[in-house]
């Protein structure tokens, strides 16, 4: 267990379908990142909040948005899906080189199918 | 923007062989970390080792040791005595050290698929 939490860990879903997914940080850790892992693009970073606020967005399409809640846990929302929505979308918490830890911890992931 | 490169889709390896996964990177920053992360068939993301930038001294972990070549912008993955278990797809990475916006995203490489035969 590597301390991050999402859910669910398996979703599937038809095409222009709304679906959230949730991620639990690490303990002590204010900063969530979103990545999307599909066959074709790799890992490609998303968007990452720190302590409720966005601070940062990569290459997030305007149909997916996230949220940080104040208990720290972050929920990606994806939109209108279409078949290429298909990855699996990890989050990962950490990344703080003040806290002196530089490295991430990768949640599970939650594969999503659109079908 | 930096930009990380792998240019091994594919390697394989007999078990208790050693093997080197190839990455390079390029960036304008001086101080960064770089990383090497493993996704087995599980696909969870392992961190497997990282190194600072501002050290000469390339970083091991047990079987698992790199080889960073700064003025190059190369950093190597070498595996020794390789393992079953160790049969996995292997992403090298690029975080820069200090981010204004306290942002650290991870730029990463398309990865290396390793199989190790028994």
């Amino acid at each position: 267990d590597s301390g991050v939490t999402q859910t669910p860990k398996h979703l599937i879903t038809a095409t222009g379908q709304r679906v959230t997914l949730r991620c639990s940080p690490r303990s002590g850790d204010l900063s969530v990142y979103w990545y999307q892992q599909s066959l074709d693009q790799g890992l490609q970073f998303l968007i990452q909040y720190y302590n409720g606020e966005e601070r940062a967005k990569g290459n997030i399409l305007e149909r997916f948005s996230a949220q940080q809640f104040p208990d720290l846990h972050s929920e990606l929302n994806l939109s209108s899906l279409e078949l290429g929505d298909s990855a699996l979308y990890f989050c990962a918490s950490g990344g703080t080189v003040g806290r002196g830890n530089y490295g991430y911890t990768f949640g599970s992931g939650t594969r999503l199918t659109v079908v | 923007a930096q930009t990380v490169t792998q240019s091994q889709p594919e390697m394989s390896v007999q078990e208790a062989e050693t093997v080197t996964l190839s990455c390079t990177y390029d960036t304008s920053e001086s101080n960064y970390y770089l990383f090497w992360y493993k996704q087995p068939p599980s696909r969870q993301m392992i961190l497997v080792i990282r190194q600072e930038a501002y050290k000469q001294q390339n970083a091991t972990e047990n079987r698992f040791s790199v080889n960073f070549q700064k003025a190059a912008k190369s950093f190597s993955l070498k595996i020794s005595d390789s393992q079953l278990g160790d049969t996995a797809m292997y992403f090298c990475a690029f975080m820069i050290a200090y981010s204004g916006a306290g942002s650290y995203q991870l730029t990463f490489g398309k990865g290396t698929k390793l199989s190790v035969i028994p």
